[in-house]
């Protein structure tokens, strides 16, 4: 089955609403990285996040490994937000990560 | 910011068509990685190596070759082209198993004919 989850598939705002994106794993974790996308562009590193809570900016990512989970959180979206979010797992077989099927969001003005 | 430069950025071949991609990271990053991006797949290990003259195998090798002649190039060949492998290439790199996060290029598009 797949490894990693992410949900929801596609999500739609208003600019300035707050967003909360999923991913869920079923194996063991030695990593989380989250991605950021823009359409047929490549992909932005924003959070390395093995366990705990991480801030930068608008965004927080929060990784809960006994629940295996991580979470990606945008307060009060820009329209600049929009694009794909993709969040990967490195398990414990060493340096592959598995990506998860990503979230698409679009915010508007 | 690690760098990861890859080439080229668009490529239209033939079926059974020989195809080079090309990558070089300037970070001195031990783990370098190919992968491919489908709509529906999202995206798909092909080959990755943690150093010159290493290669390990992905989730979808088929089809695909690929070699590692420096810490700082990693190539991934097409011999014999398939429409199937259409698609969108990245290469990215790390500093390695649990301690690096991952850099990616701005992706090579390929079409095959």
């Amino acid at each position: 089955g797949q490894q990693v989850q992410q949900s929801p598939a596609s999500l739609v705002l208003q600019e300035g609403e707050n967003a909360e994106l999923q991913c869920n794993f079923s194996t063991s974790l030695n990593s989380m990285q989250w991605f950021y996308q823009r359409p047929g562009g490549s992909l932005v590193s924003l959070f390395y996040n093995p366990s705990g809570t991480k801030h930068s900016g608008r965004l927080t990512s929060t990784t809960v490994i006994k629940e295996r989970r991580s979470s990606l959180h945008i307060s009060s979206s820009q329209t600049t937000d929009s694009g794909t979010y993709l969040c990967a797992l490195e398990g414990d077989a060493g340096a592959k990560l598995t990506f998860g099927g990503g979230t698409r969001l679009t915010v508007r003005p | 910011e690690a760098a990861v430069t890859q080439s080229p950025r668009n490529k239209v071949t033939v079926t059974g068509g020989n195809v080079t991609l090309s990558c070089r990271q300037t970070n001195s990053h031990n783990y370098m990685y190919w992968y491919r991006q489908d709509t529906g797949h999202g995206l798909r290990l092909i080959h990755y190596s943690y150093g010159a003259g290493n290669l390990q195998i992905g989730d979808v090798p088929d089809g695909y070759k690929a070699t590692r002649t420096t810490q700082e190039d990693f190539f991934l060949l097409l011999e014999l082209a398939s429409p199937s492998q259409t698609s969108l290439y990245f290469c990215a790199s790390s500093a390695g198993t649990g301690g690096g996060r991952l850099f990616f290029g701005h992706g090579t598009k390929l079409s095959v004919l």
